[in-house]
């Protein structure tokens, strides 16, 4: 596709419940990466993956929250028991090789995120 | 610990009247520092990257610059079109590929 896709946008779910969040990366590029950003504040980051394994977890609050990108591509961001703290802007993003050696980076390129309530 | 500080939290600006936007950050090894523009409800938009003290990054009518403590974003003769928050982030050695992001700068562009 031409950009980062994300779906759905707005989910809106009660305390205590299950959700799931889709990210569809941009074609040919290997690694993602997703954030949450709360009113007010900028991107925080969860977790990248370089193809289909979870290089950096750090990020993850709490053993509440687990990703998955099985075949390199789509990647799924999973709450369980979800709380009101857990109420943000959910973003992912991509980039090419995600791997890059010296002084050179690679841009990271991000959809326009989920909306998540919990009510 | 490593930190990323943008000031100030919003700017208010009369169309055509230049500004600079600031962001500090205090890392260990950077690798890059990036700029994003974010429109409500949408994600960042890359703008740009930049690797070393001394460094210049143009683009309409934005500029970026780095030193080694902070990066300044330009804004010459802005538009209300350029109304947005203007995230600054840095990569470094030892964080993989993650960002860390600064809060942003809310800035409005009045006719």
């Amino acid at each position: 596709g031409a950009g980062v896709s994300q779906t759905p946008s707005n989910k809106v779910t009660e305390k205590g419940k299950y959700v799931e969040l889709r990210c569809d990366p941009i074609s040919g590029h290997t690694a993602l990466y997703w954030y949450r950003q709360s009113l007010g504040q900028g991107p925080e980051f969860l977790i990248y993956f370089q193809g289909t394994g979870a290089a950096d977890d750090s990020g993850l609050p709490n053993d509440r929250f687990f990703a998955v990108r099985p075949e390199g591509s789509v990647s799924t961001l999973k709450i369980q028991r979800t709380e009101r703290g857990d109420s943000a802007v959910y973003l992912c993003a991509s980039s090419l090789k995600g791997k890059t050696s010296g002084s050179s980076t690679d841009t990271q390129y991000f959809g326009p995120g989920t909306r998540l309530t919990v009510l | 610990e490593d930190q990323v500080t943008q000031s100030p939290e919003a700017l208010r600006l009369q169309e055509g009247e230049s500004s600079s936007l600031n962001c500090s950050y205090t890392v260990s090894g950077l690798r890059g520092l990036f700029w994003y523009r974010q429109d409500p409800g949408k994600g960042p938009e890359f703008l740009f990257t930049l690797y070393s003290a001394g460094e210049e990054k143009e683009k309409e009518r934005l500029k970026a610059t780095l030193t080694k403590k902070e990066s300044f974003l330009h804004i010459t003769a802005p538009k209300p079109e350029d109304s947005a928050t203007y995230l600054c982030a840095v990569q470094f050695s030892g964080g993989y590929n993650k960002l860390i992001f600064g809060a942003g700068t809310r800035l409005a562009v009045h006719p």
